[in-house]
């Protein structure tokens, strides 16, 4: 199994400044073939299920504010909220759609200071 | 746009069987990957397994000896069952859509609904 591991489990940042997640994999995750790697972000607020942010570790959803960025290859991916907006408060998760078991990162809580 | 509501008992007796229901609206089932996947309260997700609507399966190993993925193309559902219970199956079940490939992520997801295994 890949084991999805996510720094830090929980981080506070001020209105307006920087978040950053991140999300390492025991093993790569890029397939040379297509040239991609299959990794993606969600958001999941209280009570709702996740949300898909990001796919192929930097493509953002349709609809998705552009705030929210991801960056990474290999093993090693970034979920960076560029200004925290109030409404950014949530768990967030890495997940690896390379091979099965699918399988996610432990979490990132990110809350206001 | 596509809308995913799971349904089925939210109580279940230590060693009955877990069933579940995903119904699948604005959209056909046809051409896509569905999966089931969970989360124990308070904790992380864990991914249960996959169907394509033809039939073909896919499952995490953790559970494989327990678990069957089902679907009903006429009805527009697929379906869960986990045999065995234990408190260890307690949580939120999710089920969702994938794309028209299984290597895919997890574009659309239900609501969730929370079963507990309690005698």
């Amino acid at each position: 199994d890949i084991v999805m591991t996510q720094s830090p489990d929980s981080l506070a940042v001020s209105l307006g400044e920087r978040a950053t997640v991140n999300c390492k994999s025991s093993q790569s995750v890029f397939f040379s073939s297509n040239n991609k790697n299959f990794l993606a972000w969600y958001q999941q607020k209280p009570g709702q299920p996740p949300k898909l942010l990001i796919s192929w570790a930097s493509t953002r959803e349709s609809g998705v504010p552009d705030r929210f960025s991801g960056s990474g290859s290999g093993t090693d991916f970034t979920l960076t909220i560029s200004s925290l907006q109030a409404e950014d408060v949530a768990v967030y998760y890495c997940q690896q759609y390379y091979s099965t078991p699918r399988t996610f990162g432990q979490g990132t809580k990110v809350e206001i200071k | 746009q596509v809308q995913l509501q799971e349904s089925g008992p939210g109580l279940v007796k230590p060693s009955e069987t877990l069933s579940l229901t995903c119904t699948v609206s604005g959209g056909s089932i046809n051409n896509y990957y569905w999966s089931w996947i969970r989360q124990p309260p308070g904790m992380g997700l864990e991914w249960i397994g996959y169907i394509y609507f033809s039939g073909s399966t896919n499952y995490n190993p953790s559970l494989k000896s327990r678990v069957t993925i089902s679907v009903d193309t006429s009805k527009n559902q697929f379906s869960l069952r986990l045999n065995s219970v234990t408190a260890a199956d307690t949580a939120v079940y999710f089920c969702a859509r994938l794309s028209y490939y299984d290597r895919s992520p997890f574009e659309h997801w239900g609501q969730g609904t929370l079963v507990t295994v309690s005698s």
